[in-house]
């Protein structure tokens, strides 16, 4: 069945320090790939997508590239600031028979962004 | 527009005691969804509807679980008996396109 791996937190990190969250997964076919985010005292919010190989999202100032051939969908920011302390989720959308198209979510990763 | 609508935020109950949550997806989104949040964990996908069908309910355990759609429109999701390790996060989601998501806040439930 699919799955998603993300790496273990808490990962915690200095502002403006460059932020890395790596994500695998293991799909039939070529799933939609995600990053949900969860603010604390929030609801899940979708961040970014990309719906095919080589697909780059990108929604404010994070980015994560579609790479089919290591099955990775790592999440990327350049400079982090406090405001980003939050959980963050690599989910897979699913293609299933009679148009089931839930999402499979990995276990998330709790960032925290000192001053 | 307004977003996916979901009431109880927090339920306190007993093992053995039965409880309901509801939801009202987002405007003309035909799927809907409900997923459960243990904590630490990511949402695990418990029932999608297409409309007031059942896509998906494979991970639903439905000797406890039980969920409806009857108008195709709101839902409710109800655990009877309630155990220990129900106590989580249930998230309700609408979408309107594959795979495109808008998640509630959730309906925190804590068994004790």
């Amino acid at each position: 069945g699919n799955s998603v791996t993300q790496m273990e937190g808490p990962v915690t990190l200095s502002e403006e320090a460059f932020l890395t969250i790596n994500c695998t997964y293991t799909a039939t076919g070529y799933p939609s790939l995600f990053w949900y985010v969860q603010y604390p005292g929030e609801g899940l919010q979708l961040l970014l997508k990309a719906t095919k190989a080589d697909d780059k999202g990108s929604n404010k100032g994070f980015e994560a590239t579609y790479r089919k051939e290591t099955t990775s969908f790592h999440l990327e920011k350049g400079s982090v600031q406090v405001s980003d302390s939050a959980v963050y989720f690599c989910a897979l959308g699913n293609i299933g028979g009679g148009g089931a198209d839930g999402l499979t979510f990995g276990k998330g990763t709790h960032l925290i962004i000192q001053p | 527009e307004a977003g996916v609508a979901q009431s109880p935020r927090y339920k306190i109950i007993e093992k053995r005691q039965s409880v309901a949550f509801w939801c009202n997806p987002i405007s003309g989104h035909a799927t809907l969804y409900w997923y459960q949040q243990i904590l630490g964990q990511g949402p695990k996908l418990l029932i999608q509807f297409q409309n007031n069908g059942v896509v998906d309910d494979s991970q639903l355990p439905k000797d406890r679980f039980s969920a409806e759609r009857l108008k195709g429109v709101d839902s409710t999701l109800k655990i009877q008996p309630a155990k220990l390790e129900d106590s989580a996060v249930y998230l309700c989601a609408s979408s309107l396109v594959a795979n495109v998501l808008t998640f509630g806040a959730g309906s925190r439930l804590t068994v004790l």
